[in-house]
Parts: structure tokens; C-alpha cells; sequence
């Protein structure tokens, strides 16, 4: 089983709707978790980060925190075609080990 | 501005041929990073270090050598490249409490060994 899980993609969204991209992880002593969002050929940016389970609401976007569940998601409301990208999920393990999911790429139709 | 910055950007060389990537940053943050991003398998740890003088081994660190002598530099160094090294490279770092805060990447090196 690999660490960090993503659903795998592409997702296709149409303008307006809501993206829903998923993240589970094994490592039950994880207190740092991560969502970037990666455009072609560029460097990976911070969207969100959650340390506490629930949710945290910046903007258009919402980070979900399950620790029980092993789980992190990343809402994306009114998605946008500049929304369209690959998501990054990344979760810190022991010391200072950061690992990150294969992604999920993201398309929103006009 | 704050920054990661990586050198070269673009490396093309031929295998066995010692190579050094550079990164700096001007953060003054303490924890630092390498990663490789391969087709499928996102981003890979090679390498990080939580202070100055302190190093410690990824999940593929392989092939690979860095060094922390001061608190902005940590070169990557490949000391016998091999085709299996070709690959994105990128360089991070975080302030804080170091793993914990977000990450802040570099523009990537994207190196090719032949």
C-alpha cells in the first residue's frame, strides 16, 4: 500500500461546479497535511494546509481533515478553467520526512 | 523577493560525469529539501536537512549526496549520474518548525543523463 493515496485521475468538472479530489495516508502519527496545486511545467504552490481534524475554509477552498479515517480532501467551489491543474497531496510522517501523493489532475470544462 | 533558487535550470550530460545542482534560499529558513518528480509518481524525497551540519536520507536517496554548511545553500550532488537519474528536480524550503510549515519550491532543474 503506498503512503499517500490520491484518487486517480484526470477529473473533469464543467465551469461553476464543485471538484472533489481525495487523499488517504498510512501513517496514523501524520500531523501535517498539504494540498498544492502544480501547472505544467511549473514548481509546485501552497493551495491549503490542515493540521487539526474538520475543515478550514480559505476562498473557493475547502481542506477536510479526518485523522480516524486516515483522510484529507480538497473542496474546490465555483471551479474555474484556471482551477485546471494537478493536485499535489502531501503528508509529513516521522521527523522531517514529507511525503506527497502522485496527484490528481484537474479539468475544468468552460 | 522571497525565494528558492535552483542552478542550472536545464542540464543535459553523459553518465559517470560528476554534476552539482545549487540551491539557495533567502528566507533564512532552516529545514530544506530535494525532491525528483517522475511521470506517475509524483514527488519523491531525496534528501532533507532540519538545520545547518544536520542531513537526513528520503525515501530515494540513492545515487545522491548533499551537504548544510551554511544555513541558505544545499547542493545536490550526483557523483556518478546514471541514465535512472534523469528526472525533475526540485529544491524546497520551510521556516518554523521546519516539515510542518509549507513548503516553499524552487523552479525546478530538469536534468538528462545520457
Amino acid at each position: 500500500q503506498k503512503e499517500v493515496e490520491q484518487n486517480s485521475g484526470p477529473l473533469s468538472v464543467p465551469e461553476g461546479a464543485i471538484a472533489s479530489l481525495n487523499c488517504t495516508y498510512s501513517d496514523r502519527g501524520s500531523q501535517s497535511f498539504f494540498w498544492y496545486r502544480q501547472y505544467s511545467g511549473k514548481s509546485p504552490e501552497l493551495i491549503m494546509f490542515i493540521y487539526s481534524n474538520g475543515d478550514k475554509e480559505d476562498g473557493r477552498f475547502t481542506a477536510q481533515l479526518n485523522k480516524a479515517s486516515q483522510y484529507v480532501s480538497l473542496l474546490i467551489r465555483d471551479s474555474q478553467p484556471s482551477d485546471s491543474a494537478t493536485y499535489l497531496c502531501a503528508v509529513t510522517t516521522g521527523g522531517g520526512k514529507l511525503i506527497f501523493g502522485q496527484g490528481t489532475e484537474l479539468s475544468v470544462k468552460p | 523577493e522571497a525565494q528558492v533558487t535552483q542552478n542550472p535550470r536545464y542540464l543535459i550530460t553523459v553518465t559517470g560525469k560528476k554534476l552539482t545542482v545549487t540551491c539557495s534560499q533567502n528566507m533564512n529558513h532552516e529545514y530544506m529539501s530535494w525532491y525528483r518528480q517522475d511521470p506517475g509518481l509524483g514527488l519523491r524525497q531525496i534528501y532533507y536537512s532540519m538545520n545547518v551540519e544536520v542531513t537526513d536520507k528520503g525515501d530515494v536517496p540513492e545515487g545522491y549526496k548533499v551537504s548544510r554548511k551554511e544555513k541558505r545553500n544545499f547542493p545536490l550532488i550526483l557523483e556518478s549520474p546514471s541514465p535512472n537519474q534523469t528526472s525533475l528536480y526540485f529544491c524546497a524550503s520551510s521556516g518554523g518548525t521546519g516539515v510542518d510549515q509549507p513548503q516553499h519550491f524552487g523552479d525546478g532543474t530538469r536534468l538528462s543523463i545520457l
